[in-house]
C-alpha cells in the first residue's frame, strides 16, 4: 500500500515562527499536493506539484510556500505563522495526472499561539 | 478555482435507514471521486466515477455521475454504525476540488 507520512501528528508553534510541514510519500507518485481541513469548509487546496521542483498555486497560497527538491517529498512552509492558519493540514498524493484517487497522509493538527 | 457543493453539511439516521449525499458543480467535471473521512482519521478514497450518466456499486453504497456531468450522488441503504464519518466528493481533472463534506451519525 502506499503510504503518505507527515512528520508531525500535532504541533504548537508561535506567531511570527516560520513553520516547515513535511511530507513523504513512498511510492514513487508524480503528484503531490497541500491541503488544509476546517470546519465547515472542507479541504481547500494550498498547493500542488506534478514534478520535482515544479509547483502550482492552489485556491488559498498566501501565507504559504512549497519546496519538492525531490519526488518522494512535498514540504509546505509557513513564513511567518498566524493564528488564522491553526488548522488541520493535509499532504496528499497521487499516482499520474488523470483523477486518480488520493492518498492521504494522517494530517498534522497546526496550532497557531 | 471551481467549486464543488455539498449538501447536506450533516445528517443524523437511525440504524437501518438510508442516506443520501449530493455534489453539485457549476461546470462540467472530467471525474467525480468520493472519499470517507472517520472521526480523527484521514480522508480515505472510496471510488472514482468519470463516465456520464455513471452508476457504481460498493456493498450498501451506490454512487451515481449526472448525465451532464455536473453532479453526483453517494446513496448508503441501511446505514450501520460503522458508516459513521464524514463523506467527501471531489472533483476536477488532476488537482481536486473538495466539497465541504456531509457528517452522518447514526444512531444505534
Amino acid at each position: 500500500d502506499v503510504k503518505v507520512t507527515q512528520s508531525s501528528r500535532y504541533l504548537v508553534k508561535r506567531t511570527g515562527e516560520k513553520v516547515f510541514l513535511e511530507c513523504v510519500q513512498d511510492m514513487d507518485h508524480e503528484n503531490m499536493f497541500w491541503y488544509r481541513q476546517d470546519p465547515g469548509l472542507g479541504l481547500r487546496l494550498i498547493y500542488f506539484s506534478y514534478d520535482v521542483k515544479m509547483k502550482e498555486k492552489g485556491d488559498i497560497p498566501e501565507g504559504y510556500s512549497v519546496s519538492r527538491e525531490k519526488k518522494e517529498r512535498f514540504s509546505l512552509i509557513l513564513e511567518s505563522a498566524s493564528t488564522n492558519q491553526t488548522s488541520m493540514y493535509l499532504c496528499a498524493s497521487s499516482i499520474d495526472r488523470g483523477g486518480y484517487g488520493y492518498t492521504f497522509g494522517s494530517g498534522t493538527r497546526l496550532t497557531v499561539v | 478555482g471551481q467549486q464543488v457543493m455539498q449538501i447536506p453539511q450533516y445528517q443524523h439516521v437511525q440504524e437501518g435507514e438510508d442516506f443520501t449525499t449530493y455534489c453539485n458543480s457549476s461546470t462540467t467535471l472530467s471525474n467525480i471521486q468520493w472519499y470517507k473521512q472517520r472521526p480523527g482519521g484521514h480522508p480515505v478514497f472510496l471510488i472514482q466515477l468519470v463516465k456520464s450518466g455513471e452508476v457504481k456499486k460498493q456493498k450498501r453504497l451506490t454512487f451515481q455521475f449526472g448525465e451532464a456531468k455536473k453532479n453526483s450522488s453517494l446513496h448508503i441503504t441501511a446505514t450501520q454504525t460503522t458508516d459513521v464519518g464524514t463523506y467527501f466528493c471531489a472533483g476536477g481533472n488532476n488537482d481536486m476540488r473538495f466539497g465541504a463534506g456531509t457528517r452522518l451519525t447514526v444512531k444505534p
